[in-house]
């Protein structure tokens, strides 16, 4: 079974440019959730989609960052236009609703930001 | 709000030696616990995970954790180290009572470094 992965996996753009980074789940999860991590800082949470529909977005730092997943499979973050902060990796986890009070997350690789 | 503390942000030892990483955390609410580890290139993998039950939690390679409540600490042991353990280790926690679909909190990441 395929795991969760991210495209690209490196992206260097220029200061307000737009990017756009994708992220497909494990086929199932109706989970899906978008963190970052800032150079030597910790990886924080952005976002949380239950299959089409965020559940919590309270981590996006503002509104030049927009998350869908139309169909509830793949999602992207958009980021438009980027500054020099938003550099960082950034990851992607999915997660399937078991009925407990626990459902494991499992993690791509990141798609590494870089904004010059 | 939750937050978690890896005050070593490196950790060079020699392989076979024994080693510990450190995680201490602070929450208002009872907790999940967790470390990942990110080898080189890859994602982020659970290691081990502490949801309830017996303090001393085993993962895999070889690792395991211990909570202690009163010291709101997660430290990550292993008795003889390799090569291959030679990755950045993240301790996190979640909030179990928000449900199955639980944000994690990080900590900034501990790089273990083994050496020969």
């Amino acid at each position: 079974e395929a795991g969760v992965t991210q495209f690209p996996s490196h992206s260097v753009i220029e200061k307000g440019q737009t990017v756009t980074l994708r992220c497909d789940p494990i086929s199932g999860h109706d989970n899906l959730y978008w963190y970052r991590r800032v150079m030597g800082k910790e990886i924080k949470f952005l976002l949380h989609f239950v299959k089409e529909s965020k559940q919590d977005e309270s981590g996006m730092p503002n509104n030049r960052f927009l998350a869908e997943r139309t169909g509830g499979t793949y999602s992207t973050l958009k980021v438009q236009p980027a500054e020099l902060e938003d550099s960082g990796v950034y990851f992607c986890a999915s997660s399937q609703d078991t009925g407990g009070t626990y459902y494991e997350q499992y993690f791509g690789p990141g798609t590494r930001l870089t904004v010059t | 709000a939750q937050s978690v503390t890896q005050l070593d942000s490196q950790v060079p030892v020699f392989e076979e030696a024994p080693v510990e990483l450190r995680c201490n955390y602070s929450s208002s609410v009872s907790v999940y616990l967790f470390w990942y580890v990110q080898y080189p290139n890859q994602g982020l993998q659970l290691l081990l995970k502490y949801l309830s039950g017996s303090t001393l939690v085993k993962g895999i390679n070889g690792f395991e954790a211990e909570f202690n409540k009163s010291q709101t600490s997660f430290h990550l042991r292993k008795p003889s180290v390799h090569i291959s353990d030679t990755a950045e280790y993240f301790c996190a926690v979640s909030d179990y009572l928000t449900g199955g679909g639980n944000k994690l909190t990080f900590g900034t990441g501990t790089q273990l470094k083994v050496e020969l």
